[in-house]
């Protein structure tokens, strides 16, 4: 079975800093993955997809990496401001089709 | 830009009580998942449509809960009787693929609280 492990569970930094998020998956035969940011009572934005061929994906200040032999993903984020404060999520897709997702990292971008 | 339609926002029901959730995926996509997601927790899959047919019910509590997609397009989950343990987020999504390797796309979500 499929399990997601995102660490660390919480974050807080000052504006400016960047950052490096981590996931880790059990089971490294998947499809993709893609990270998601969720803002608080709200559905989630995609906001980068890995197929499991690329190593890495990039979007503005966003980049994602994938290894996906050692079951690992980064999100790295540059240059940090007070609207990237949210939850962001880590999904894997494997044979099954389904997402299975990490519980999530909250993070704090404070001015 | 096309975005996957959730209805209602927000929902709240006595424990006994039925309720319903309607989700209209992206136009074309011919795959559809129903999701919970529990305060603090990951989304996890309720059910997942290929079309009109279901493909995973696996973790859908069949007791009380229900899912249809009748023509294929939009869907339908519903909830009898609800139990306080069902408050949860129910998100939806769509993806356009016939098998795996598609991006999902997720509607804004269905907030229900059971009191």
């Amino acid at each position: 079975k499929q399990e997601v492990t995102q660490i660390p569970a919480a974050l807080s930094v000052p504006e400016g800093e960047n950052l490096v998020l981590n996931c880790s998956f059990t089971d490294s035969a998947i499809y993709n993955l893609q990270w998601f940011r969720q803002d608080p009572g709200k559905g989630l934005t995609s906001l980068l997809l890995i197929q499991s061929s690329q190593r890495e994906q990039t979007s503005g200040r966003l980049n994602a990496s994938l290894d996906k032999s050692s079951g690992r993903s980064t999100l790295y984020i540059a240059a940090s401001q007070p609207g990237d404060s949210a939850t962001y999520l880590c999904a894997v897709q494997g044979g099954s089709e389904k997402l299975v997702f990490g519980k999530g990292t909250k993070l704090t971008v404070n001015p | 830009e096309a975005e996957v339609a959730q209805s209602p926002r927000y929902k709240i029901t006595e424990k006994s009580q039925a309720v319903a959730f309607w989700c209209d995926p992206i136009s074309g996509h011919a795959t559809l998942y129903w999701y919970r997601q529990i305060l603090g927790q990951g989304p996890e899959l309720l059910v997942q449509f290929q079309d009109e047919s279901v493909v995973d019910d696996s973790q859908l509590p069949k007791d009380r809960f229900s899912a249809e997609r009748l023509k294929g397009v939009d869907s339908t989950l519903k909830i009898q009787p609800a139990e306080l343990g069902d408050s949860a987020m129910y998100l939806c999504a769509s993806s356009g693929r016939d098998r795996g390797g598609g991006e999902q796309y997720f509607g804004p979500g269905t907030r229900l609280t059971v009191t």
